[in-house]
Parts: C-alpha cells; structure tokens; sequence
C-alpha cells in the first residue's frame, strides 16, 4: 500500500519570495514520485518527475524537489514565486509497477496563492 | 513531449441527455488511457481505466452504464455520460501514459472537460 500526504492546503507566499510546498509519501516499493500542476479548468501538467535517478529533481518554470529517503519526502521549492505560479498542486506517487493509473496515488492537492 | 487532446472543454446539456467526451493522444499511441473525475477543490478520482480494443475496467463505485468507455483505436478513447443528471456534472479529465514512461507511471493529461447538466 502507498499513501502520499500535501501537509498544507493552501500555501501563500508574496510575489518574488520562496515557494515550499510539501510533501510525504509511503510506499512499499520504490517509488516513482511526481508534481503536477493544474490551473484553473485545465488539465495536469507535469512539473518534475524522480525515478530513482538524482535526488535533486530539476522541472519546468524554475521549480526543484527533492528526493528525501530518510524523511519520505518530497517537496517541492521555487526561489521565487511569480503571479503565474498560483494554481494547485498535485504530488503523485507511483508504485512502480508500470504503467497503470491504479498504481497512482494523488495527493489531495495544494492550492498555492501568490499575493501582489 | 506527449499530447493529449480533449474536447469538448465545456459543455451544457439538459438533464436526461447524453454527452460524448473525447480523448486523443496526439503524437503517440495510447493503448491505455485513464478517465477520471474531480469534484470542485478535490483531487482526482480515478474512474476506469480505457483498454484499446477491449472492455473498460471501471473502478469499484463508478456506473459502467453509465459512464461508456470506448477505445476503438490507439488514439481515441471516448467517454459517454448517459442521461445526465445534475449530480454528474463535475470535471472529467483523460490521461494516457505511452510506451517510454509506461515503466515510471507517468501519465499525460488532457486539458479536461467541464460537464454542466441543467
């Protein structure tokens, strides 16, 4: 069995300071683990993926996570939050069995405010 | 990258009606695509899982009559809400995985469908 676990619903920072989104996984398997975001009445879009290669995950409009074992953790930073940041964020936990959705675990999302 | 088309993006129907949503993987082939729904400010719940030429497998809870699941190619999966009722407006989002992350579990999103029945 897999959990994944976002610690805050709703996240605001100001414009141009840190962003730190969290989250805490479980698994019996090694996991592959993701974030996703979703603005408002779109789809998912991928914003990084750890599979069990760099801990230290690079993804898209200058977010990073980190891949931590010992803490079963995977948060997720951005050094500075631009207004197009706002939208809800999903981590994802993947069991590592392939390819099926079922083998998907969705956080409850969280939903991330940039104030002015 | 991987592209998943939906379509319609919004749709209103009257109660009783019958509403068609369509799901493409543009630039691969999905053997396999997953619809889910979300309920407003929630995450996403898995509905069935789309298997090219053969039956869907609906997640327990789900009405396979009706929510219809046809996969008739490697690049279309539909979804057909049967006589809508008010309580089956929601967000319905399709997602494919393709044949080079298949391993990882990542999976490639529509852009959603927002169903509002009247």
């Amino acid at each position: 069995a897999q959990s994944v676990t976002q610690l805050d619903s709703h996240v605001s920072v100001s414009e141009g300071t840190p962003v730190l989104l969290r989250c805490n996984y479980s698994s019996s398997y090694s996991p592959s683990l993701f974030w996703y975001v979703q603005h408002p009445n779109k789809g998912l879009q991928l914003l990084l993926k750890y599979t069990s290669a760099a801990t230290l995950v690079k993804g898209i409009n200058g977010f990073e996570a980190e891949f931590k074992k010992s803490e079963t953790s995977f948060h997720l930073t951005k050094p500075s939050a631009h207004m197009s940041d706002a939208a809800e964020y999903f981590c994802v936990v993947s069991d590592g069995t392939g390819g099926g959705a079922d083998g998907l675990t969705f956080g409850k999302g969280t939903h991330l405010i940039i104030q002015p | 990258g991987a592209v998943v088309s939906q379509h319609p993006s919004r749709v209103i129907c009257k109660s009783g009606t019958s509403v068609k949503i369509e799901c493409r993987s543009l630039d691969f082939q999905a053997t396999t695509m997953f619809w889910y729904r979300q309920f407003p400010k929630q995450s996403l719940m898995l509905m069935a899982t789309s298997n090219e030429g053969s039956k869907a497998t609906y997640e327990q809870g789900v009405e396979k009559d009706k929510f219809l699941i046809n996969h008739a190619s490697l690049t279309l999966s539909t979804l057909t809400v049967t006589s809508a009722h008010p309580e089956d407006s929601s967000f319905y989002i399709c997602s494919a995985s393709s044949t080079g992350t298949w391993a990882t579990g990542e999976l490639f999103f529509g852009e959603g469908s927002r169903l509002t029945v009247l």
